[in-house]
């Protein structure tokens, strides 16, 4: 049973270009979180997808930023015009079910550099 | 609002010693769950143990044990006989029912264990 799958591990872009980071959770799960760890800091929490469904974009920047979770496919994080301040490792992390009943599995992550 | 504290920024301890990570949380909710993850200096995390509000057992595991008290609101993490290859970013996270999609990580402490 894979666990949670990220590509690419290592993006690099310049500045005002378009990034996308892909996520594809464990078989069977359908929650997906997305969780931005800036360098020496901690997880922060972005976003809360569920199949075709966001459910908690509270800790998404208001501009730039948009993700989706379609019925088929990976979940997509997507920076339009990436900045400097970007620069960070982007993780996800599935469960099969709301995070109180279960662990989340974490990815290991895609790791982005803005030039 | 959740919060979680990790006030030791950096431990260093020499091989063999035993070595304490703090983590203090701040939660409204009755029911939660505490987690700890490791990251070593690849990047991925590795999910350690999750702890729910209900269960105030201490758990121990190999070298590892959890110290889990709601009275002063703390779940700190103890590595017995400390190993080199115990030398990572240690990070206390904290899940609310009101929150079910997202956990709040601490800002990690990392440990420096030295031969």
């Amino acid at each position: 049973n894979a666990g949670v799958m990220q590509n690419p591990r290592h993006l690099v872009r310049r500045r005002g270009q378009e990034a996308r980071l892909r996520c594809s959770p464990m078989k069977g799960h359908s929650h997906v979180y997305w969780y931005r760890q800036l360098p020496e800091e901690g997880l922060k929490f972005m976003v809360y997808l569920q199949k075709e469904n966001i459910i908690d974009e509270s800790g998404m920047p208001k501009e730039r930023f948009s993700a989706e979770f379609p019925k088929e496919g990976p979940s997509i994080l997507r920076i339009q015009q990436v900045v400097r301040g970007d620069s960070a490792a982007y993780f996800c992390a599935s469960s099969p079910a709301p995070l109180l009943y279960n662990e989340q599995f974490f990815g290991p992550g895609t790791r982005l550099t803005v030039l | 609002a959740q919060k979680v504290t990790q006030a030791q920024t950096e431990i260093s301890v020499v091989e063999k010693e035993d070595v304490t990570l703090d983590c203090v949380y701040e939660t409204r909710d009755t029911t939660y769950y505490l987690f700890w993850y490791k990251q070593p200096p690849s990047g991925e995390l590795v999910f350690l143990i999750r702890r729910n509000s209900f269960d105030e057992q201490n758990e121990i595991s190999g070298r590892y044990s959890w110290n889990f008290q709601k009275s002063t609101s703390s779940f700190n993490f103890t590595i017995t006989a400390s190993q080199v290859v115990d030398s990572a970013v240690y990070f206390c996270a904290l899940s609310e029912v009101t929150n079910a999609g997202k956990s709040t990580f601490g800002d990690g402490t990392t440990l420096t264990v030295k031969p």
